[in-house]
């Protein structure tokens, strides 16, 4: 069965430092999103991205944070300069074509960034 | 702005009760609603959609009905089972899927 796969499953990195999240998507689908949940908290919305550009993004997702696709198949968050607060779980998910609010959302097993 | 409300966990379950999780929210629009499960150590994975009022969404013995006059969407199970236990959460999707903070189900022998 196809699935959303991301790596690395946990990343510790020093904060001020950048930090690439990577994501391979299911390859037939068309819309992509990240989430993150900071330990104990609810799973927010971080941006969604459709043909090749940011859909939606959210107030967590300043400058800070890039989306990317670079080559039809992986699908990165970057963060450029990490604080101790981005320490959290983030999701990536996607979703095939169609209307998207009814399409479920399939989600990566997600990488535990830790950020010292 | 659209958000989800669901009750506070941990629920603590014997094997073979039935189980209620309540989730309201509020949206602009109509949206789907769903619920997610996340059991220890792995991703969200989808438990059941509705996607119009009155639909009932069912999975693996779990239910929620859309109901759009209570904004609501409660998961019921009649007989929960030890490897149920895991983290719920209410989705409704507009554009986007909103979580909210999930709640934790813990079932015992």
């Amino acid at each position: 069965e196809p699935e959303v796969t991301q790596t690395p499953s946990h990343q510790v990195t020093q904060m001020g430092q950048e930090v690439i999240l990577r994501c391979v998507p299911i390859s037939n689908h068309l819309y992509f999103y990240w989430y993150r949940q900071i330990l104990g908290q609810k799973v927010e919305f971080l941006v969604s991205f459709y043909n090749n550009e940011i859909s939606e993004k959210s107030e967590i997702f300043d400058d800070q944070f890039s989306v990317e696709r670079p080559d039809g198949s992986n699908f990165t968050l970057k963060i450029r300069s990490t604080k101790l607060e981005d320490s959290a779980m983030y999701f990536c998910a996607s979703s095939p074509p169609g209307l998207s609010m009814n399409t479920e959302a399939f989600f990566g097993q997600g990488t535990r960034l830790t950020v010292v | 702005g659209n958000s989800v409300t669901q009750m506070e966990g941990p629920v603590t379950l014997s094997e073979e009760a039935f189980l209620t999780i309540n989730c309201t929210y509020t949206a602009t629009g109509y949206p789907s609603l769903f619920w997610y499960v996340q059991y220890p150590g792995e991703g969200l994975q989808l438990l059941l959609k509705a996607t119009k009022a009155d639909d009932k969404g069912s999975n693996k013995g779990f239910e929620a009905t859309y109901r759009k006059e209570t904004t609501s969407f409660h998961l019921e199970k009649g007989s929960v089972q030890v490897s149920d236990s895991a983290v719920y959460f209410c989705a409704p999707n507009t554009d986007k899927l909103i979580f909210g903070t999930g709640t934790r189900l813990q079932v015992f022998p």
